[in-house]
């Protein structure tokens, strides 16, 4: 399945380096979302853009910068991270309505050293 | 208390056997839910979608009690593609932003020749 990508697959990266996270979704929807899963928890939502519009925040820390140029499009920018931010960062997208199901990508698995 | 809580199992069972999952939830004015499913090491992927009358696909039977605030999935005659961690997820009502989701931490099913 296609209908939303998310590049790098992998990443370890330094506490010092910048790196950003790439998602895409070509399944036409309106809404886009972060979440992070970490071993053993529940997903946990990190941003929420409908129509491009920033419209949650989930008390994330400053260290994790979201950017969505349009709807098809949502980059998670990185920098001085910590040990802890280590985890499955999944991308979804859903069409705003009724029922709102959410689709994901395959998700990047992230170590920070 | 939380606000998606599943048994986290895990559960291991036999070819063949029948298999409930439990998902409590925690606010009375959620609107939508659902059932994913997630390999290991893979992206959740939509199982079924969970109406107020309870609804089938094939082997598997979701049910809601908006009384008791809780939902259901029961895997009849299971197969061995069956292991999976399964996460249940309750759509809040938030005014105008309909787009937000809560996940359980999942229950783990592992299917036993």
């Amino acid at each position: 399945e296609t209908g939303v990508t998310q590049t790098p697959r992998h990443l370890v990266m330094g506490m010092t380096n910048k790196k950003s996270l790439k998602c895409e979704q070509h399944l036409g929807h309106n809404a886009m979302y972060w979440y992070k899963q970490s071993a053993k928890k529940p997903l946990e939502l990190m941003f929420v853009y409908n129509f491009k519009e920033q419209t949650e925040n989930n008390s994330v820390p400053s260290r994790f910068s979201p950017e969505c140029p349009n709807s098809s499009h949502l980059f998670l920018h990185l920098h001085t991270l910590q040990p802890e931010d280590s985890a499955l960062y999944l991308c979804a997208s859903s069409q705003p309505g009724l029922e709102d199901t959410q689709y994901f990508g395959p998700g990047t698995r992230l170590t920070v050293l | 208390r939380k606000e998606v809580e599943q048994d986290p199992g895990p559960f291991n069972v036999p070819e063949g056997a029948t298999v409930a999952f439990n998902c409590t939830y925690s606010n009375s004015a959620s609107q939508s839910f659902f059932w994913y499913r997630q390999d290991c090491r893979k992206e959740p992927k939509l199982l079924m979608s969970v109406y107020s009358s309870g609804n089938e696909d094939g082997r598997f039977t979701a049910q809601l009690n908006r009384a008791s605030q809780y939902i259901s999935l029961l895997i009849r005659d299971s197969k061995l593609s069956d292991s999976a961690t399964y996460l249940c997820a309750v759509k809040w009502s938030r005014g105008t932003n309909n787009n937000d989701m809560r996940f359980g931490a999942g229950t783990r099913l592992t299917v036993k020749p």
